[in-house]
């Protein structure tokens, strides 16, 4: 079955420290996304990536980075400059269009320990 | 800037209809998307209004009015396992409203 696949489930990360976490997808989506979600808060977007080799900021983009050196491939750091890190981490993908909406993965809960 | 706005919690009783507003501010206007969230799990995709009117999936519909910048989710029929979030999204760079916390009484 087509889906999009993020590991680990649950991260712990000592302040100070960078941290990566995995998005792969087998949709031969070309777009791929990075949210996170804070208690009761919507979707923030972070990283976006249209195409392979090319990627855009979103809005709270600051103190991660991403990649994107594979179309199944969109793995997010986050860095020790990222001051609040604690949160819920979604991937998602879509194709072109918006009809089909987008797919997301199961999630990582990153926590600042 | 951009924004979308929706109620944060909303009661309804188990086999009623509830309906889920949600006005929207975005730069480059494609559509208006549904997606509903049960708690620590991911977000699954419930519809999209590219055009004025009422598109019917099952249970669930949704409305879009471009000229109010405006639309709905209705929820017919409500079922316990209904009880979740859902969020409204929308814009060329997607984004989403916070979230309206849907609570389903017996």
């Amino acid at each position: 079955d087509g889906g999009i696949t993020q590991s680990p489930k649950y991260l712990f990360r000592k302040e100070g420290q960078n941290v990566t976490l995995s998005c792969e997808q087998n949709l031969n989506h070309d777009a791929m996304y990075w949210y996170r979600q804070d208690p009761g808060q919507g979707l923030r977007l972070i990283y976006y990536s249209q195409i392979v080799n090319d990627f855009q900021k979103g809005d709270i983009a600051e103190g991660y980075s991403v990649s994107r050196e594979k179309k199944e491939s969109f793995p997010l750091t986050v860095t020790s400059a990222q001051k609040n890190p604690t949160a819920f981490y979604l991937c998602a993908s879509s194709p072109p269009g918006h009809q089909a909406g987008y797919t997301f993965g199961s999630g990582t809960r990153l926590t600042v320990v | 800037g951009q924004s979308l706005e929706q109620p944060s919690e909303v009661t309804a009783v188990e086999g009623a209809i509830v309906q889920i507003n949600c006005t929207y501010q975005t730069s480059g206007f494609y559509g208006l998307s549904w997606y509903q969230q049960h708690d620590g799990g991911a977000p699954t995709f419930l519809s999209y209004n590219a055009l004025d009117g009422l598109e019917e999936t099952g249970r669930f519909s949704s409305f879009l009015s471009r000229s109010d910048s405006y639309g709905y989710l209705l929820l017919q029929e409500l079922q316990m396992k209904d009880s979740a979030s859902y969020f409204c999204a929308a814009g060329d760079k997607i984004i989403f409203g916070k979230g309206t916390r849907l609570h389903i009484l017996p």
